[in-house]
């Protein structure tokens, strides 16, 4: 079965502190996709990276950056100086299949950034 | 470009009535899929449709169906409706459906059955 978990389910920070996110999947796939994305208070899914499961490359983007690791089936996301903007509800997602936009997503966790 | 538009934002139904939801999806992108949201269950996978052709249909009453348009707009239906029906329905589009891409959401509809 596929399955993320985020065990955690609210992280508060001060702004500036580094925070890092978790995410662990199980699937059965060889071929996958793990995604994540941001929830702002207005609803909407933003997306933010998009990760096969051939590249265990970890990426950096501006202030975000992700650890992909498949000996432990985790993809995790940290966010490095944290600002104010970034309070929202993340969510870490695993695809539900080749040719599909079905999306398996975990629990989410809700990240404050208090100034 | 327009962003993925949702008809209505809000709206309140008692038990028994039914819902219909719009998504206007990004110009051309051909892949719709709508999602629920609830504190409880968190975000599940309700359908997708793909040129008017459901592929894949998440693990949901019969009550919960869909449909897509030849311009790629979609509608969800949820009939006989039911306390626990009371989410946040979210709708995404893509250019293929294939994972290939990101999705793009729109703000979804908050549907309150009483």
């Amino acid at each position: 079965a596929q399955k993320v978990t985020q065990a955690q389910t609210e992280i508060s920070v001060v702004e500036k502190e580094d925070v890092t996110l978790d995410c662990v999947y199980e699937t059965r796939d060889t071929t996958y996709y793990l995604f994540w994305y941001k929830q702002p208070p207005s609803g909407e899914l933003v997306f933010l990276i998009r990760r096969n499961s051939f590249d265990e490359q970890n990426e950096i983007s501006g202030r975000y950056s992700w650890n992909f690791q498949k000996s432990t089936s985790s993809f995790n996301f940290t966010i490095t100086a944290s600002q104010v903007v970034d309070s929202a509800v993340y969510f870490c997602a695993l695809s539900g299949g080749l040719n599909t936009d079905k999306l398996i997503f975990g629990t989410g966790t809700r990240l404050q950034v208090f100034p | 470009k327009a962003g993925v538009t949702q008809t209505p934002r809000y709206l309140i139904k008692t038990r028994g009535q039914q819902v219909t939801l719009s998504c206007s999806p990004i110009s051309g992108h051909r892949s719709v899929s709508w999602y629920q949201q609830t504190p409880g269950q968190g975000l599940q996978f309700l359908f997708e449709y793909f040129s008017e052709t459901q592929r894949n249909k998440g693990n949901f009453p019969g009550r919960f169906s869909g449909r897509q348009f030849s311009n790629s707009r979609s509608e969800m239906n949820v009939s006989t409706l039911e306390l626990g029906d009371s989410a946040l329905y979210l709708c995404a589009s893509s250019l293929i459906g294939q994972n290939t891409g990101e999705l793009f959401f729109g703000e979804g509809s908050r549907l309150t059955v009483l």
